[in-house]
């Protein structure tokens, strides 16, 4: 199974910081990541696919990229609704697997 | 507009069985591969299972933890996606959501889901 290690579990930001958020694959996974915000009470919402694809109608706000089994989730200027979970998730092999999460909040 | 509705959720002793059902509209259901994603309460996402599409003759993926006493399934008439659940354990409680499954480059990751059934397994 590839096991995806999401780093850091939380952090806290002020209003227009720009936020990373990183996810290591434990084996090589080419594109096939994913990335998903998830407000509380809501359902995962879709941001990102093959690492740095744009899902439609996600803000540009928003940037994916990979470095070997890195990815990382770029938020170039944080805003309150950005208050949420984020998740990673490779889509390369069975097992699909999830990243554990990092929950942003607002300073 | 894509919508996906989950219900059968509910509460369930352990070792019980239960039904969930996925009603999806807006799109065409049957060119799509299925999943469905559990979290547990204050826990993170967790993938269950997965149908492929007519194409790949409705094949099926399962999460090791649930291999043999789950059971995905769907009816492309009905537009509907389904998870059979048997020998229900304590650590099966959890809100499931269905996914639609979304592809690129032959690889299938999700885009849309719904809001969830919640299950709760106890006694």
């Amino acid at each position: 199974d590839i096991q995806m290690t999401q780093s850091p579990s939380s952090l806290s930001a002020s209003v227009g910081d720009r936020v990373t958020i990183t996810c290591r694959a434990s084996q090589g996974l080419d594109n096939y990541l994913a990335w998903f915000q998830q407000k509380p009470g809501e359902a995962p919402k879709s941001l990102i696919y093959d690492a740095s694809s744009l899902q439609s109608g996600v803000p540009s706000k928003f940037s994916g990229s990979r470095s070997g089994t890195d990815f990382t989730l770029t938020i170039s200027s944080l805003q309150p609704e950005d208050s949420a979970t984020y998740y990673c998730q490779q889509y390369n092999s069975y097992p699909l697997t999830f990243g554990g999460g990092t929950k942003v909040e607002i300073k | 507009e894509v919508q996906l509705v989950e219900s059968g959720g509910g509460l369930v002793q352990p070792g019980g069985s239960l039904r969930l059902s996925c009603a999806a509209s807006g799109f065409t259901f049957s060119d799509h591969y299925m999943d469905w994603v559990r979290q547990a309460p204050g826990k993170g996402l967790e993938w269950v299972a997965r149908t492929r599409n007519k194409a790949k003759s409705y094949t099926t993926e399962y999460a090791a933890s649930v291999k043999g006493r789950f059971t995905i399934s769907r009816d492309d008439s009905k537009n509907s996606l389904f998870l059979q659940m048997n020998s229900l354990r304590t650590e099966d409680t959890a809100v499931y959501y269905c996914a639609r499954g979304y592809v690129s480059r032959g690889y299938w990751t999700f885009d849309y889901w719904g809001q969830g059934t919640p299950v709760t397994v106890s006694s």
